[in-house]
């Protein structure tokens, strides 16, 4: 079966960083873009960042650029988000989720994970 | 406001056709890309109903269609049933970005 399962989210100050996880299971995870999506509260699905199969084309939405930092280890079949800088605008339910592609313009994002919540805050 | 434009908000009664419009410009849609349409009930994992280019995924109803003019695209429910309630999203690519993009979602209300 294939499955996506996301950690780190947590409650940090701003300014702060941290680092969220998703394991993959189930595919051949070399081969196909994964993406992060958000979604703040009250408001729609945000793109975040992806990053081609193969680890090629890293792409990021401008509100992150430069202080997200997207990333996977094959040998463990886990790709990751390293968010630093953290703003109150940054508060929401992460997503990972898996393309049918493995390169832009992409194929749509056929598996996603339950999400993990971040909440930035004093 | 979102690169690709959808209503806000659509509604239908059991049995009834509903659709909802995907608009957006040369960079994305216009530019020919791929549109995608995913279902979303707040809370839990979005789902890809439609892939522009790999079709409708596996036990996906065929109730649900999707159809492209220029840089407009729509999706279209047929036999709407309660199940059916929650919010639509298109995605696509644009150009310009050299990044995703999502249209601001539509709520669709089941009568």
């Amino acid at each position: 079966e294939v499955y996506l399962l996301e950690s780190g989210g947590a409650l940090v100050q701003p300014g702060r960083s941290l680092r969220l996880s998703c394991a993959a299971s189930g595919f051949n995870f070399d081969d196909f873009a994964m993406h992060w999506v958000r979604q703040a509260p009250g408001k729609g699905l945000e793109w975040v960042s992806s990053l081609g199969g193969n680890s090629g084309y890293i792409d990021y939405a401008d509100s992150v650029k430069g202080r997200f930092t997207i990333s996977r280890d094959s040998a463990k079949n886990s790709l990751y988000l390293q968010m630093n800088s953290l703003r109150p605008e940054d508060t929401a339910l992460y997503f990972c989720a898996k393309d049918g592609g493995g390169v832009p313009p992409y194929s749509g994002m056929d598996v996603w994970g339950q999400g993990t919540t971040v909440t930035v805050s004093s | 406001q979102s690169i690709l434009v959808q209503p806000p908000s659509v509604s239908g009664a059991p049995g009834q056709r509903v659709s909802i419009s995907c608009t957006g410009s040369s960079s994305n849609t216009g530019a020919d890309y791929d549109v995608h349409w995913y279902q979303h009930v707040p809370g839990t994992a979005p789902k890809l109903l439609i892939s522009g280019d790999l079709g409708r995924p596996s036990g996906v109803p065929d109730r649900f269609s999707a159809s492209r003019s220029g840089s407009s695209a729509s999706l279209a429910i047929t036999g709407l049933q309660a199940e059916d309630e929650a919010d639509y999203y298109c995605q696509s690519y644009d150009i310009s970005l050299s990044g995703v993009i999502f249209g601001g979602g539509t709520r669709l209300t089941v009568l």
